[in-house]
């Protein structure tokens, strides 16, 4: 079967950083995307990784390691517009994206 | 542009009834999909398309109906509604099949009683 784990929520203060993990076993790869999506909003694009290793983009970055079929989301300085859900899409070998349930993450002050 | 665009925004059904989902892209993608989200689930393919008069199923198909006769536009059906269908239903447009960065709709929120 087809397989993406995500914690279900984590919580952060304002400032720190957090580390969102994605674990995945699919029916073959072809990349790994990170969505941030807000309450009530659609999901919106966020990272795309392919080969291993770190892609940083801002305060935000994504890690791969196809071997461990393993992701994480790193989110620096945290801003209290940085509440949502992250969600993890592995695409799978007909190309097809996998989902997982997503982490809702809270941000304290 | 107004990107991907669905309607409507709302809807409350009663069971047996039926109803289209109309969603539209204005960026020329080849490929589109429709989801439905529920709570504690991933996003789940119900069906795709990858070009106009070309659909097929996705993981959860049953109950639902597609078409897309024109490129920009591609429509769900619910021919007999069910309370198992209550759910946010996301339309999504791509245009590649290799790199499947998807652009997503602001949703519809339907509930079937």
């Amino acid at each position: 079967g087809q397989n993406i784990d995500q914690p279900t929520e984590m919580t952060a203060t304002e400032g720190a950083i957090v580390q969102i993990n994605c674990t995945y076993q699919t029916s073959g790869f072809n990349g790994l995307f990170w969505y941030q999506q807000h309450a009530g909003e659609a999901p919106t694009f966020l990272s795309y990784n392919v080969l291993d290793g770190l892609e940083e983009k801002g305060r935000f970055s994504s890690f791969l390691s196809r071997s461990k079929g393993y992701s994480y989301l790193l989110l620096k300085e945290l801003q209290m517009k940085d509440s949502a859900s992250y969600l993890c899409a592995v695409v799978a070998s007909n190309y097809q994206l996998i989902w997982g349930a997503g982490t809702k993450l809270i941000i304290k002050p | 542009n107004a990107g991907v665009t669905q309607t409507p925004k709302f809807r409350v059904l009663k069971t047996g009834q039926s109803m289209t989902l109309q969603c539209a892209q204005d960026m020329n993608h080849e490929y589109m999909y429709w989801y439905r989200q529920d709570p504690g689930m991933g996003l789940r393919l119900i069906h795709y398309s990858v070009g106009a008069g070309i659909t097929d199923q996705g993981e959860v198909p049953n109950g639902y109906n597609v078409s897309r006769l024109k490129k920009q536009n591609f429509l769900l059906g619910l021919e007999s509604a069910a309370p198992s269908q209550t759910s946010v239903y996301f339309c999504a447009s791509g245009r590649e099949e290799s790199y499947n960065e998807q652009f997503f709709g602001p949703g519809t929120r339907l509930t079937v009683l």
